[in-house]
Parts: structure tokens; sequence; C-alpha cells
């Protein structure tokens, strides 16, 4: 059961975008199921829902933070980064294999 | 509003079991299939169960698989994670975590902290 591969870090400046991808398998992201999530964690939080279904966001979440996919990668973009934005990001997807769900290892974002 | 709230968590030795419990609140827990997902120390999401609604489909990852058993109690509105023969390797915090819609795996609750050592 590989996970989903995400860069280990990004980085950005205040007001720039930085994009995240997360690359699976015709199993998982690239399957029938747009099922591509996103998660924001903080140290010592659990993690919160930034995005779902590929490209919907929760009520509450800003809109900076946006969702895309393409094959069998998806990429979550946040634009007019903030410092508040800084944290480890998680995509997971459902998988039509024997297990449920897949994560992504995670990626750290820095706020230069 | 939804609340997750993990129980059951500490130290334990090599070889030992422990269950996890997760109180639900706030909404029609019946409703809802559930998960168990970890995160070893300093370690990304490690997703390690799933429960329907009715109990009548449940999964495993293989790191777990005949080892832990996923259960739940819908007249209690809890979930529980039976925990045997662990390993130092089983060390994480345990969320029990909501799915939404069967899209995502939202709210999740504060995590359980299990060590495994001697």
């Amino acid at each position: 059961q590989s996970a989903l591969t995400q860069p280990a870090s990004v980085s950005g400046s205040p007001g720039q975008s930085i994009t995240i991808s997360c690359t699976g398998t015709s199993s998982d992201v690239g399957g029938d199921y747009n099922y591509v999530s996103w998660y924001q964690q903080h140290p010592g939080k659990a993690p919160k829902l930034m995005i779902y279904d590929v490209s919907k966001r929760p009520s509450g979440v800003s809109s900076r933070f946006s969702g895309s996919k393409s094959g069998n990668t998806a990429s979550l973009t946040i634009s007019g980064l903030q410092a508040e934005d800084k944290g480890d990001y998680y995509c997971s997807s459902y998988s039509s294999s024997s297990i449920r769900w897949v994560f992504g290892g995670g990626t750290k974002l820095t706020v230069l | 509003e939804v609340q997750l709230v993990e129980s059951g968590g500490g130290l334990i030795q090599p070889g030992g079991s422990l269950r996890l419990s997760c109180a639900a609140s706030g909404f029609i827990f019946t409703s809802y299939s559930m998960n168990w997902v970890r995160q070893a120390p300093g370690k990304g999401l490690e997703w390690v169960s799933y429960i329907n609604s009715g109990s009548s489909s449940i999964k495993y990852a293989d790191s777990v698989k005949g080892r832990f058993t996923i259960s739940r109690d819908n007249a209690k509105n809890s979930l529980y994670l039976q925990m045997n023969s662990l390993s130092a390797e089983d060390t994480a915090v345990y969320y029990c975590a909501r799915e939404g819609a069967g899209s995502c795996i939202d709210p999740w609750g504060q995590g359980t902290l299990v060590t495994v050592s001697s």
C-alpha cells in the first residue's frame, strides 16, 4: 500500500502562490472517484480539511486555497501566501484497492 | 457541533494489547462510516482502518491486518480499535475520524497517543 507522492517541502514569500503536487495511481488519484482531499496540520493539532472532492472548499476555508487534478496527479494551490499558511499539508485519496484511503507523505510549507 | 473524543492511549510494552475508544457526538452516528488514522512521531498520516455504519464492511491497512480489530457500538455512539501484538512501529497518535459522505475524512478527533516501549 504505497503512499501518494508529495514533495517533502515547498516555500514561498508572502503574497506569492505555491503549488503542492500529489501523485498516485489509476487505483486512487487517477481513478473514477474524484475523492481527493487536502489537509493542513499544525504541530500538535489534528489535521484540518482544506479541499475535498478534488476542488471543493469546506465552509470557512479561504478562497486562496484551490485544488485540481490531472490524470494521476492532484494539486493544491495557495495564492496570496500568508504567514498563517505555514504548516504541513497532506493529500489523501479514496482507493479502489483493498484498502479505503491512502495518504501522501506530507509537504512542509515554509513562508519566508 | 460535531465532536470526536478519543481515549485509551498510553504506554504499553511490546507484545501487549490496548483498546482505543472514540466517543462521538453532535451528529447521527449511525449514518456515518468511521475510520482510524495514525501518525507516528514526526511522520506522516497513515490510514489504519475503516468501518461502515452497519459494521458490514470493514477494512484494514496491511500493516495492522490480523492484529487490530475495529468495531462500533451505535447504541453508545462509540468507535473502538482493539490493538494486539503491539510493537514499537505502532507508536503513534491515533485519530478517530468520520467519513464525509464517503468522499473524505472529516472531522478528526484530537487524537490519543499510544507508546509501545519496554
